[in-house]
C-alpha cells in the first residue's frame, strides 16, 4: 500500500514537502509518480520518477518549482514543492507505475490534502 | 505532448442500461491507454489497462476496446456501484500520465 502524509495550509510562495510511504511490494522495483486533483475537479498528472532515482518528468505546470526524490531504502517518495501558488491548492496521490499493466498507475494512495492561501 | 479528450463530460443512465464512454489522443498513443474509476472522496482505481485488459477483480461487464487515437470504455449494464466519474490516460510518451477531463456518470 501507499501512505501519503505531509499536506497541510500553506501561504502563497511557500515550500511544503509531502512523503508517500511504501509497502508490500518492492518498492525499489516500480517506477513512481504524483497525481493531484484540485477540488472538483480532474486528475492532473504531475511527476514521474525511475525505478532507481534516475530519469525525471514533470507537467509543465510545476516545472522549475516541484521535485520529485524517492529513497530506496527507505521505501519513500517524496515531492518537494517550492513558490507554491493557489493554483496548487488539491489532493496530491502518489501511485505505483506497473510494466506488467502498460505502464499503468494500479495502486494509490488516499491522498493528501495541499491548500494554498493567505 | 500528448492530448486526450473524453466525450461526454457527463451523463445520466440507468440501472441496467449500457453506457459508453469516448476516449481521444491528439496522436497515436497505440494501445497505451487506460481506464480509471473514481469514487468521491477516494483515490482512483485501475479498471482497465492496454486499451482492452480487464484489471485483476473488475467485472466483466467493463469492456475497452480501441487503438491509436480513438477508444470507448463500454459498461454492458450498470450496476448501483458503477456510478462514478471515469478518467482515460494515456501511458505511451512522457510526460506519461496524461489523463482525460473525465466523464461524470450519473443517475438518471
Amino acid at each position: 500500500q501507499l501512505v501519503e502524509s505531509g499536506g497541510g495550509l500553506v501561504q502563497p510562495g511557500g515550500s511544503l514537502r509531502l512523503s508517500c510511504a511504501a509497502s508490500g511490494f518492492t518498492f525499489s522495483a516500480y517506477n513512481m509518480n504524483w497525481v493531484r486533483q484540485p477540488p472538483g475537479k480532474g486528475l492532473e498528472w504531475v511527476s514521474h520518477i525511475s525505478s532507481i532515482g534516475n530519469t525525471f518528468y514533470y507537467a509543465d505546470s510545476v516545472k522549475g518549482r516541484f521535485a520529485i526524490s524517492r529513497d530506496n531504502v527507505k521505501n519513500s517518495l517524496y515531492l518537494q514543492m517550492n513558490s507554491l501558488r493557489d493554483e496548487d491548492t488539491a489532493v496530491y496521490y502518489c501511485a505505483r507505475e506497473d510494466v506488467e499493466v502498460a505502464d499503468a498507475f494500479d495502486i494509490w494512495g488516499q491522498g493528501t490534502m495541499v491548500t494554498v492561501s493567505s | 505532448d500528448i492530448q486526450m479528450t473524453q466525450s461526454p463530460s457527463s451523463l445520466s443512465a440507468s440501472v441496467g442500461d449500457r453506457v459508453t464512454i469516448t476516449c481521444r489522443a491528439s496522436q497515436s498513443i497505440s494501445r497505451y491507454l487506460n481506464w480509471y474509476q473514481q469514487k468521491p472522496g477516494t483515490a482512483p482505481k485501475l479498471l482497465i489497462y492496454a486499451a482492452s485488459s480487464l484489471q485483476s477483480g473488475v467485472p466483466s461487464r467493463f469492456r475497452g476496446s480501441g487503438s491509436g487515437t480513438d477508444f470507448t470504455l463500454t459498461i454492458s449494464s450498470l450496476q448501483p456501484e458503477d456510478f462514478a466519474t471515469y478518467y482515460c490516460q494515456q501511458t505511451y510518451s512522457p510526460p506519461r500520465g496524461t489523463f482525460g477531463q473525465g466523464t461524470k456518470l450519473g443517475i438518471k
